[in-house]
């Protein structure tokens, strides 16, 4: 699986939308960019993931670039509780492959 | 529908001390998954199942670790000896098999103290 490089930190305003970039330019054509989240003392939570399109669910929107070497997760409208570490990470197909997570970032939401 | 649940929550224990953790995944979910993170890193995988067999164990310790997924529902992650640098969450997470689920949902952890 592609390695990811992501900010190790980034501050957002409370109620304005975050954007979290993420750079995966030794992705391969058929490996998912997934994005995941952990708030302090809890699980990763899963967000989102894509391939090529843009996606949007009820938690946030994936930008992947037309060559695919960078994405972006929005968080449209930040809350003080989307403050947490969000990891991106590229995975092969096949759903029961693991995840290898990186260092990932940590976006703190300012009140 | 039920998470992922872990137990105990914490645990301290002195070093060569043995240690034992308990997962019992999302019913239904062929695949379990156990990840250590050390404080200030991502999640590391230890072990992956299968239903009740081993897909990749490459990462875990196995002079001092052992997993077993008996029945192919919950698992038991064990440590004999503990050493200091054992400290970390262990987390558990699991996921269906197959179509587009391609979520793992994790428990809150096991945050394990070696002294």
């Amino acid at each position: 699986d592609a390695k990811t490089t992501q900010p190790p930190s980034m501050d957002c305003a409370e109620g304005r939308a975050a954007n979290l970039p993420c750079n995966h330019s030794t992705i391969s054509g058929n490996e998912y960019v997934y994005w995941y989240r952990q708030i302090h003392s809890q699980g990763p939570q899963y967000i989102i993931h894509g391939l090529k399109n843009n996606e949007t669910n009820e938690m946030a929107s994936l930008i992947i670039t037309e060559d695919r070497k960078s994405s972006t997760l929005i968080l449209p409208h930040a809350t003080l509780r989307d403050t947490a570490v969000y990891y991106c990470i590229v995975r092969g197909p096949g759903s029961a492959r693991q995840l290898t997570f990186g260092s990932g970032t940590q976006l703190t939401v300012l009140p | 529908e039920a998470g992922v649940a872990q137990s105990p929550r914490y645990k301290i224990i002195e070093k060569r001390q043995s240690v034992a953790f308990w997962c019992n995944p999302i019913s239904g979910h062929a695949t379990l998954y156990w990840y250590q993170q050390i404080l200030g890193q991502g999640p590391k995988l230890l072990i992956q199942f299968q239903n009740n067999g081993v897909v990749d164990d490459s990462q875990l310790p196995k002079d001092r670790f052992s997993a077993e997924r008996l029945k192919g529902v919950d698992s038991t992650l064990k440590i004999q000896p503990a050493k200091l640098e054992d400290s970390a969450v262990y987390l558990c997470a699991s996921s269906s098999q197959g179509g587009e689920s391609y979520e793992q949902y994790f428990g809150p952890g096991t945050r394990l103290t070696v002294t």
